[in-house]
């Protein structure tokens, strides 16, 4: 079985903190994606990476960044937290070169203070 | 931009109905379109893929349609069961963006006893 792990499940912040969000799969998967989900918007993706040390933006990159040196791990940075950043994050990942799955992690609940 | 569309918000149906749940899009070139089941705080869980090229996929209690000239999709729960009480959404990948998958906001389904 696929799975992705994500290092918190729960995190409180404050406003202007930098905050770093980890993901990690143990299924070789060649890419990676971080979405946020909000009541009423449903799922937007901030940003995915299709191979180590690669990364496209998604449809609302702004505030943050992403970082993926190994092929097994992604995270997601918060440059400097904002209120507007309160949310749940969730990572996802696939297997590249064709039509497959995406697998979810359990999901962090971030609350900037 | 994909546009997914989930009607109704929200459902509850008496233990052991038939239900179906459904799922619009507005471009109908897609590689993919995947269906996910999310309890609460929690993350998504992956029910069923189907590939561009199918119009149908089955997995237990499950049936996923897909007519992709229409833009629909459907997910039929057969037998309904309070353990199947979830929010569904769907997902899909068009081909104009390749690994980037649009969401709708979900149908979140209560069974009653």
């Amino acid at each position: 079985d696929v799975k992705v792990t994500q290092s918190s499940r729960y995190l409180v912040k404050r406003t202007g903190e930098k905050v770093f969000l980890e993901c990690v799969q143990d299924m070789d998967h060649e890419n990676m994606f971080w979405y946020r989900q909000d009541p009423g918007l449903g799922l937007r993706l901030i940003y995915f990476s299709y191979d180590v040390k690669m990364k496209e933006k998604g449809d609302i990159p702004e505030g943050y960044s992403v970082s993926r040196e190994k092929k097994e791990r992604f995270s997601l940075i918060l440059e400097s937290a904002s209120t507007n950043q309160t949310s749940m994050y969730l990572c996802a990942s696939r297997r590249g070169g064709g039509v497959y799955e995406q697998y979810f992690g359990p999901g962090t609940r971030l609350t900037v203070t | 931009k994909q546009e997914v569309t989930q009607i109704p918000a929200a459902l509850s149906v008496p233990e052991g109905e038939n239900l179906v749940l459904n799922c619009s899009f507005t471009d109908s070139a897609i590689y993919n379109l995947q269906w996910f089941r999310q309890d609460p705080g929690k993350g998504l869980t992956s029910l069923l893929l189907i590939q561009s090229s199918q119009r149908e996929q089955t997995s237990g209690r499950l049936n996923a349609s897909l007519d992709k000239s229409s833009g629909r999709s459907t997910l039929y729960i057969a037998a309904s069961q309070p353990g199947d009480s979830a929010t569904y959404l769907c997902a899909v990948s068009p081909r104009s963006t390749g690994n980037q998958f649009y969401f709708g906001t979900g149908t979140s389904l209560t069974v009653i006893p």
